[in-house]
């Protein structure tokens, strides 16, 4: 069965400091994996996906995610957060097995303080 | 900028009621989904179509809920009657052609409240 996990509830960054907000899959196959935004009162963003190809995909508000193939991690990554990245995040994989819908994770509550 | 929209934004409701909530997907998307948020449940999806006809429904409550698409442009998430464990964020999402490659693209939820 293909599942995804967020293993950490709440981050908190400072304003300025690099960030990194975790997720690990397991998966039949090739993953095919995505990260999306949620802010308060509003529908989840797309933020960028990973399909193939380079390990370093890069998305929407300089943020960037590193897929690994060996640790089957695919975390989203931002060099110098901001007050306004904080929000909640989605890390999903495709279900190959169930008409490709997405399988998703508990989310993460990331806090940038000023 | 094409969009998800979703109506209404927001409803409150007495236990019994029926409730109706709508989605208009992005122009040219196959695939529309409607998911259900809460804090205990995380997201939950509800029901799965593509080109109009329902791939998975397994996920909603049959007794009371019920999902159509009566055209290309509407996709409706019927609750009859509501009770209060109902009430929750819905969210309706629209894709391409539900491949492994493609994008979900989420409207911006309607917030009901039954009580």
């Amino acid at each position: 069965a293909q599942s995804v996990a967020q293993p950490e509830d709440q981050v908190n960054v400072a304003e300025g400091n690099p960030l990194t907000v975790k997720c690990t899959y397991s998966v039949s196959g090739n993953p095919y994996l995505f990260w999306y935004v949620q802010y308060p009162n509003r529908g989840l963003q797309f933020l960028l996906k990973y399909i193939t190809g380079d390990n370093l995909v890069k998305g929407s508000y300089g943020f960037e995610a590193e897929f690994n193939k060996s640790q089957t991690s695919f975390h989203l990554k931002k060099p110098s957060a901001l007050v306004s990245d904080s929000a909640l995040y989605f890390c999903a994989v495709r279900d190959m097995d169930s008409n490709y819908q997405l399988i998703w994770g508990a989310g993460t509550k990331l806090i940038i303080k000023p | 900028d094409a969009r998800v929209t979703q109506t209404p934004r927001h409803k409150v409701t007495e236990m019994g009621q029926e409730v109706t909530m709508r989605c208009q997907p992005i122009l040219g998307h196959n695939t529309v989904f409607w998911y259900r948020q809460t804090m205990m449940q995380g997201l939950e999806l509800l029901a799965y179509f593509r080109n109009r006809a329902p791939l998975d429904d397994s996920g909603m409550p049959k007794d009371r809920f019920s999902a159509e698409m009566p055209d290309a442009t509407l996709a409706t998430l019927k609750i009859q009657p509501s009770e209060p464990r109902d009430s929750a964020v819905y969210f309706c999402a629209s894709g391409g052609d539900g491949g492994r490659t493609d994008t979900q693209y989420f409207g911006p939820g309607t917030r009901l409240t039954v009580l």
